[in-house]
């Protein structure tokens, strides 16, 4: 049974920093293509960024550039998101998701239940 | 950026009805179009992918269709556990994967 995990969230001030896990299980996590993507409180999806199945290519969103950094560790089927410069409209569920192919981006056939960043003062 | 767009933002429907969503990219994504379906406090769930191709263990009731701007999710028969948000998703030029703003399903 493929089981996606996140952790790391919480309450943060603005301009600091946080780091997201997503511990993967129940298929071979290097096969296939991660992403993130994060709802704010009511609001619709929205992709963050995405790494491929070895980890060699990533792609972001203009809201997350230069400020959130995606990673992943094969050896510990674990997705990270490294996330600096937070603001307040950074808060929001976020979500790991995984894709169907180890490169290029393509519908997720499965999401973790979400981490929740809070952003305030 | 591929924007989508989608309609109507609430759909009232009754149980037994058919319900029609539809979602409309800026450009052509081909067939490359997902449908999730998401109920308060989960995590989005595959519906549709391929603009047709229902997700495992999805009920033959879902259907999706289109291809290049226009893509149609049809239920055919709905159910309570049905009533939900719904968001499509294009996945054909990426960087970034957009979804649309999402269409509530509610019960009328």
């Amino acid at each position: 049974e493929v089981q996606l995990l996140e952790s790391g969230g919480g309450l943060v001030q603005p301009g600091g920093s946080l780091r997201l896990s997503c511990a993967a299980s129940g298929f071979t996590f290097s096969n296939y293509a991660m992403s993130w993507v994060r709802q704010a409180p009511g609001k619709g999806l929205e992709w963050v960024s995405g790494i491929s199945g070895s980890g060699g290519s990533t792609s972001y969103a203009d809201s997350a550039t230069g400020r959130f950094t995606i990673s992943r560790d094969n050896s510990k089927s674990t997705l990270y998101l490294q996330m600096n410069s937070l603001r307040a409209e950074d808060t929001a569920v976020f979500y790991c998701s995984k894709g169907v192919h180890s490169y290029g981006y393509s519908q997720f056939d499965y999401w973790g239940q979400g981490t929740l960043v809070t952003v305030s003062s | 950026e591929i924007v989508m767009t989608q309609s109507p933002a609430t759909l009232s429907v009754s149980p037994g009805e058919r319900a029609t969503l539809s979602c409309r990219a800026s450009q052509s994504v081909s067939s490359n179009l997902a449908w999730y379906q998401q109920k308060p406090g989960q995590a989005p769930r595959l519906v549709i992918y391929g603009a047709s191709t229902r997700a495992s263990g999805i009920p033959a009731r879902f259907s999706g269709s289109g291809s290049g701007t226009e893509f149609t999710l049809t239920i055919s028969s709905l159910q309570s556990e049905d009533f939900a948000v719904y968001y499509c998703q294009q996945y054909n030029n990426w960087p970034p994967i957009t979804f649309g703003q999402g269409t509530r399903l509610e019960i009328k």
